[in-house]
């Protein structure tokens, strides 16, 4: 959806291993978000980067690890120590123009289902 | 995805009236609020935003509202049509406390009847 690009759209993880999801954006983007998404609540912010090799906490960091070696990558890691990861997860990103009035961009998800 | 909105609260309208879907967000320092519309299973789109320098603003068939005093926000459809069945949630920005981040709220199900 408007050039970023999760995969897969369904992953499912068994107890005590770590999963990878990934989100690829053509936009020239600079910033890149990770939400996750349970039923009944809004979206939560995971991790977020605004630039390459550098990246913050969200609200609900723990248990997930991120990297930004690419300015069109943002991969997330779910961990073993997430003990309840199924969730539908957001990737996002935004321009970063340095203007308070930016959207965010969407992909179209992964559900995250364990096993 | 497929599972979103289970305990959502739930605006039911016939098709053709107007629609009017409330928010109300958190932080006064707030000075950006987004509209974003989520069918089941996609991402969120963008519908409209405003600023926190206004008070009204129009789009195709949408208006937002925001109403500062009591940190409310509106989001106003007008003849509601099938196609506008979906979750809707509002987002505000924080820029002023350094998060450069959208904070989003739990969302309201539209359901539109024929």
């Amino acid at each position: 959806d408007g050039g970023i690009t999760q995969s897969p759209k369904y992953l499912f993880r068994k107890e005590g291993q770590n999963v990878t999801l990934s989100c690829e954006q053509n936009l020239n983007h600079d910033a890149m978000y990770w939400y996750r998404q349970d039923p009944g609540q809004g979206l939560r912010l995971i991790y977020y980067s605004q630039i390459v090799n550098d990246f913050q906490k969200g609200d609900i960091a723990e248990g997930y690890s991120v990297s930004r070696e690419k300015k069109e990558s943002f991969p997330l890691t779910v961990t073993s120590a997430q003990k309840n990861p199924t969730a539908f997860y957001l990737c996002a990103s935004r321009l970063s123009t340095g203007a308070t009035n930016e959207k965010l961009f969407f992909g179209s998800g992964t559900q995250l289902s364990v096993l | 995805g497929e599972s979103v909105g289970l305990h959502l609260p739930t605006l039911s309208v016939q098709e053709g009236d107007n629609s009017i879907i409330n928010c109300a967000y958190s932080n006064s320092a707030s000075d950006y609020f987004i509209w974003y519309k989520q069918e089941s299973g996609k991402g969120p789109q963008f519908i409209i935003d405003i600023r926190s320098n206004m008070d009204k603003r129009q789009g195709q068939r949408v208006t937002v509202l925001l109403n500062k005093t009591v940190k409310h926000l509106s989001l106003q459809i007008a003849a509601t049509q099938p196609g506008d069945s979906a979750v809707y949630f509002c987002a505000e920005n924080m820029w002023a406390t350094g998060r450069r981040a959208l904070t989003f709220g739990s969302g309201t199900r539209l359901q539109v009847q024929p």
